[in-house]
This record gives structure tokens, sequence and C-alpha cells, in this order.
């Protein structure tokens, strides 16, 4: 079976820092994806980790823990178009992609 | 361009009747994925295939079909046995050894 469990929904303020937890409990374990999505749109890909650490990547980082079925995505300098849903996806190996179902994130003026 | 495809982007259909949703892509992957998504809730796998003329069944494959005649293209027929198909559709696809699925833009399907 397959456990993907992100917190539903957070407000941030513009400028601010905001992290995006997810945890997980899936049969089998590839790496670890998180995708934005824009309301009625479609996912696009942010990041994908592996391996164990944090992966930087401008203003966006994700960071794994294998060991603890950890992952957190950390959003820096928040702009009101990263208004979104922020979906975290497990690889679980033959193609196959389990999600979680979404954070939404609501930036505030 | 390169890119998915899926149309219509908005389809209404009425009740006990089947509808086919078409999803093209021209980025050569020879995997594709169907997708539904409904509100609060997180993307849940219909079907899935690797190959041309072969597919598998995710997690929530009762009351839908599909095929896989041609690399490109994946339809997917949401029948009059699905319960409730009123939802999001997401098509898929990606390079075979690669992890990472391009999403089309969706097909927002009401059946009433």
């Amino acid at each position: 079976g397959q456990n993907i469990d992100q917190p539903t929904e957070m407000t941030a303020t513009e400028g601010a820092i905001v992290q995006i937890n997810c945890t997980y409990q899936t049969s089998g374990f590839n790496g670890l994806f998180w995708y934005q999505q824009h309301a009625g749109e479609a996912p696009t890909f942010l990041s994908y980790n592996v391996l164990d650490g944090l992966e930087e990547k401008g203003r966006f980082s994700s960071f794994l823990s294998r060991s603890k079925g950890y992952s957190y995505l950390l959003l820096k300098e928040l702009q009101m178009k990263d208004s979104a849903s922020y979906l975290c996806a497990v690889n679980e190996g033959n193609n196959r992609l389990a999600f979680g179902k979404g954070n939404q994130v609501v930036v505030i003026p | 361009d390169g890119g998915i495809t899926q149309s219509p982007k908005y389809l209404f259909r009425k009740e006990g009747q089947n509808v086919t949703l078409s999803c093209e892509q021209n980025l050569n992957h020879d995997a594709m994925y169907w997708y539904r998504q409904d509100p609060g809730q997180g993307l849940r796998l219909i079907y899935y295939s690797q190959i041309v003329n072969d597919f598998q069944k995710g997690d929530i494959a009762e009351g839908y079909s599909v095929s896989r005649e041609k690399k490109e293209s994946f339809p997917l027929t949401v029948t009059s046995a699905q319960k409730n198909p009123t939802a999001f559709y997401l098509c898929a696809s990606s390079l075979q050894g690669s992890d990472e699925q391009y999403f089309g833009p969706g097909t927002r399907l009401t059946v009433t």
C-alpha cells in the first residue's frame, strides 16, 4: 500500500519563506518529486530527490531523508505567483508515481 | 513545439454515455499515463502504458478503458460503468528509463 501525507493548506506573506512537508510510507522508493500545480492547470516539475540531503534550485529547495520517510520543499522570497498547490510524489518504481493530496499555498500581500 | 495535448479542455456529457478523452504527445516518449484528480485529492492513476500495444491498470481502472495503438496517442474512454466520472483528467508521458513525467493541460469532464 501507499500513504503519502501533506498538510492541506497554508497562508504566507509575500517575501516570506514557507516550508511544505511530506511524509511517506510506500511499497517501493526510487525517489521523490515535487510538482507545482496552479488551479485548473497541469502540474509542472520543480525538483527530484533520490539521495538524502538538500537540493537547491533558485528560490526553491527540496530536502529528503529516506530513513525518516520525509521530504520538504522550501520556498524562499515568496511571490504572488507562487500561490498554487504543491504536490509530493513518490517514485515507486516501474515508472509509477504515487501522489500526495497536495498542499495549497496562498500568498498574501 | 514538443509537448502533450489533451482535448477538449472542458467536456460535458449526460449520464449513461461513454466518452473518449484524447491525449497526444510528440515528445517521442515511450510511457504514457492517465490520472484523475478530484477536489482536495491527489492524482490517482487510472491506466498506464510503457510501450505500444501494451497497458496496465492503475489504482482506479474500473469503469475506464484505454488503447495504445500508436506511440503518440493514448486515448481514455470513460464508460457508463464509472460511477462518479466528473473529475479533472490529466495525461502524462515519460521517456523509458526516466522517472520524470510531463503533463498535458488536462480535460475537465462534467457528467450530469
